[in-house]
C-alpha cells in the first residue's frame, strides 16, 4: 500500500530556477493538499484542491501553483524559487473536504534547499 | 486572527504520564486534530475531537473544552518511541485546519 508518493525526497536549486516537487495518491482521495513545514511555525497550506479539475489557495500561494488533472495527481510548481521557498514540502490528501473533511494523509515531505 | 498555542518542548521519563497542551482561538470552531510527527517523517493521525470531554486510544486520550478553547493529549505509559513532535490542529468556520507549530516531547529513560 503506497497511500501518497513524493518526489523528489530532497532536491538543491539555485535561485530563479523552475521546479515541480510531484505527488500522488492511490487510496482514491478527492481532496488534496500541499503545506509547507518551516521551523518554529505550524503547518501551511499552500494550495488545495477539493476534487479533480479545481484547485484553491491557501494561506501561503504566492510564488507557488499547482494542478488536478485528474484524482491521483497534484503537482506544485515553483516558477522561479527563491531561497525564502527553502522548507519541507508536504502534500496530503484526505477523504472528504470541507465539512466532511477527515483524518489527512500525509507524503514522506519533499526537502527543498534553494540557494 | 487565528492563533494556535502548544508548548515548544517537554521532557518527561520513559513510563510516566505527560500531558500536552493547546489553546486556540479561530474564527468558528469544528473541531482539533492531534498528529504525531518523528522527526524526519511525515505526520500521522492521533485524535479528533469536536466535542466536548475526553477520547481515549489505548495509550493515548485527547480532551476538549470548546468554552475554553482548550485542549489536551495526554500520554500514559511513556515510551522511548513516543519521542516526537506533537501537532495539534483547530478547525475553522471554513473548515481549514489552522496548524500549531509543534511540541517535540523528548523522552528520558
Amino acid at each position: 500500500i503506497a497511500g501518497i508518493t513524493q518526489a523528489p525526497t530532497s532536491q538543491i536549486l539555485a535561485a530563479g530556477r523552475r521546479m515541480t516537487l510531484r505527488c500522488t495518491q492511490d487510496m482514491r482521495h478527492n481532496a488534496m493538499y500541499w503545506y509547507r513545514q518551516d521551523l518554529g511555525l505550524g503547518l501551511r497550506l499552500i494550495h488545495y484542491s477539493n476534487t479533480a479539475g479545481t484547485t484553491g489557495k491557501g494561506e501561503v500561494p504566492d510564488g507557488y501553483s499547482v494542478s488536478r488533472a485528474n484524482t491521483d495527481d497534484f503537482p506544485l510548481t515553483l516558477a522561479s524559487a527563491v531561497p525564502s521557498q527553502t522548507s519541507v514540502y508536504f502534500c496530503a490528501s484526505s477523504n472528504g473536504s470541507g465539512e466532511n473533511t477527515g483524518e489527512l494523509f500525509f507524503g514522506e515531505g519533499s526537502r527543498l534547499t534553494v540557494l | 486572527g487565528q492563533n494556535i498555542d502548544q508548548p515548544t518542548e517537554m521532557t518527561a521519563t520513559e513510563g510516566a504520564i505527560v500531558q500536552i497542551n493547546c489553546t486556540y482561538q479561530t474564527s468558528g470552531f469544528n473541531g482539533l486534530f492531534w498528529y504525531q510527527q518523528h522527526a524526519g517523517e511525515a505526520p500521522t493521525f492521533l485524535s479528533y475531537n469536536v466535542l466536548d470531554g475526553l477520547e481515549e486510544k489505548g495509550r493515548f486520550s485527547s480532551f476538549l473544552s470548546r468554552s475554553k478553547g482548550y485542549s489536551y493529549l495526554l500520554l500514559k505509559e511513556l515510551q522511548m518511541k513516543d519521542s516526537a513532535s506533537y501537532l495539534c490542529a483547530a478547525v475553522d468556520s471554513n473548515y481549514q485546519l489552522i496548524w500549531g507549530a509543534g511540541t517535540k516531547l523528548i523522552i528520558k529513560p
